[in-house]
C-alpha cells in the first residue's frame, strides 16, 4: 500500500511565486526523499532528509522534517516555469522506497 | 552522475504479444533493480524487486507469470510481459540501486509506454 499523502494534488502558480507541497506517512522512517517527474518521463531524486534532521536545503528546494507529525514539505522558492511536473515524496521499507500519491505542480510564464 | 537506461521508451503491439522491456545501469553495478508501473495521473506502485543471479521478489497482487523478471547480470535487468493484454498498457519505469550503497537514492530510467491494441 501507498505509504504517503501528499496534498495538494494539484498546484497552479505563476513564475516567481514560491510553491509547497506536503507529505505525510504512516510508519517509523530513517529518511525521506522527494522525486521529480517530468510528464512521461522517468524520476529525479532531488533531496534526502534524515530522521535526524529538521531541515535540508539544496539550491531554490527546501525540504523539512516532522518526525513528530510524520510530515514533511517541499518548498521550491522562485519558480519557474521549467519546474512544471509531478513532485513524490518517498519513504524506504524493508530496502523499498514507497512513493507518496504525487503533486503535480504547474508554474505559468 | 549514475545513469539508467531502459529500453524501448515505447511500445505498441497486439493483444496476446509479449513484450520485453530491458533495464540497464551504464556506469554502475546494480545487485537490486526495482520494477514499477505507473497509470496516468498516479503516483508509482512497485511490482517486483530484481535481484541478481536470483529470483525476483514480487509485490502482493503482482502475477510473477505474467511479469516475468529476469536480473542475469549487475548492469541488466529485464521484465517481459507475457501474452500483453488491453489491461496491461501502462507506463512502466525501472531503477537501480548502486551495489553497495542499499542507502543511497536509487536512479531511474526514463520509462517504457506500453500501449496494448
Amino acid at each position: 500500500s501507498q505509504q504517503g499523502e501528499e496534498d495538494p494534488q494539484a498546484l497552479s502558480i505563476q513564475e516567481g511565486e514560491n510553491a509547497t507541497m506536503n507529505c505525510s506517512y504512516k510508519t517509523s522512517i530513517n529518511n525521506l526523499q522527494w522525486y521529480r517527474q517530468n510528464s512521461g518521463r522517468g524520476l529525479v531524486h532531488l533531496i534526502l532528509i534524515r530522521s535526524n534532521e529538521r531541515e535540508k536545503h539544496s539550491g531554490r528546494l527546501r525540504v523539512t522534517l516532522d518526525t513528530s507529525k510524520k510530515s514533511s514539505s517541499l518548498l521550491i522558492t522562485a519558480s519557474r516555469a521549467a519546474d512544471t511536473a509531478s513532485y513524490f515524496c518517498a519513504t524506504t521499507q524493508g530496502g523499498k522506497l514507497i512513493f507518496g500519491q504525487g503533486t503535480e505542480l504547474s508554474v505559468k510564464p | 552522475g549514475a545513469v539508467v537506461s531502459q529500453h524501448p521508451s515505447r511500445v505498441i503491439c497486439k493483444s496476446g504479444t509479449s513484450v520485453k522491456i530491458e533495464c540497464r545501469s551504464l556506469d554502475f553495478q546494480a545487485t537490486t533493480m526495482f520494477w514499477y508501473r505507473q497509470f496516468p495521473k498516479k503516483s508509482l506502485m512497485l511490482m517486483a524487486t530484481s535481484n541478481e543471479g536470483s529470483k525476483a521478489t514480487y509485490e502482493q497482487g503482482v502475477e510473477k507469470d505474467k511479469f516475468l523478471i529476469n536480473h542475469a547480470s549487475l548492469t541488466l535487468s529485464t521484465l517481459t510481459v507475457t501474452s500483453a493484454h488491453p489491461e496491461d498498457s501502462s507506463f512502466y519505469i525501472c531503477s537501480a540501486l548502486p551495489r553497495g550503497l542499499s542507502n543511497q537514492p536509487q536512479h531511474f530510467g526514463d520509462g517504457t509506454r506500453l500501449s496494448i491494441l
